[in-house]
């Protein structure tokens, strides 16, 4: 099955320190990895995918992600962080499965920021 | 990129009832899906549902408690049968573009059932 793993529940970060978020992956074949933000009370938000291509990713509000064959992550990051970067992150990897265009979605990392 | 538009936002019912979550896409999608996140949990797929056929449904989740209407393109319903607390979560419709290389989500329910 396609599943992603978010090892870290939080992760607490200085406001202009860069920031990691992890995410390793277990797919056959070819992945396709997503990374998502929820804000609360709001929906998901799409930040970036890796399809194919380029392994360093770049997205929306400065995030990039680097994809690595070899270590089986998609760590999601920024140079530097911002106070409103604060939310709940989510990896995500296509479901290959029926349809093949549902997601299976890591547990999520919730990111705090501190000014 | 599709827009959807999820109503109700939130809502707070009573264990037993049911409710019927709308779901509208502002174009013309094939495939939507459901998914439902428990307090503090990840997401997890419910059922795709496709225009002129069955939903089809997740391990886990049956129709007669979650039934999933799909009457045309741009439109889903997903009704909570029958609700327990256990049932509080956030629902949200999604769907995809082109090749299913970005999903879409609408802004979810927040259902509390007391």
């Amino acid at each position: 099955a396609q599943s992603v793993a978010q090892p870290e529940d939080q992760v607490n970060v200085a406001e202009g320190n860069p920031l990691t978020v992890k995410c390793t992956y277990s797919v056959s074949g070819n992945p396709y990895l997503f990374w998502y933000v929820q804000y609360p009370n709001r929906g998901l938000q799409f930040l970036l995918k890796y399809i194919t291509g380029d392994n360093l990713v770049k997205g929306s509000y400065g995030f990039e992600a680097e994809f690595n064959k070899s270590q089986t992550s998609f760590h999601l990051k920024k140079p530097s962080a911002l106070v409103s970067d604060s939310a709940l992150y989510f990896c995500a990897v296509r479901d290959i499965r029926n349809s093949g265009y549902a997601l299976n979605f890591g547990k999520g990392t919730s990111l705090l920021v501190t000014p | 990129s599709a827009v959807i538009s999820q109503k109700p936002s939130r809502d707070i019912c009573q264990r037993g009832t049911s409710l019927t979550i709308q779901c509208q896409v502002d174009s013309q999608v094939t495939m939507m899906f459901w998914y439902r996140q428990q307090p503090g949990q990840s997401l997890t797929l419910i059922a795709t549902a496709n225009q002129g056929s069955e939903a089809t449904y997740e391990s886990g989740f049956v129709i007669d408690k979650f039934p999933i209407s799909r009457p045309n393109l741009t439109f889903s319903t997903l009704t909570v049968s029958n609700m327990s607390p256990e049932d509080s979560s956030i629902y949200l419709c999604s769907t995809v573009e082109g090749l299913g290389t970005e999903a879409f989500f609408g802004q979810g329910t927040r259902l509390t059932v007391v």
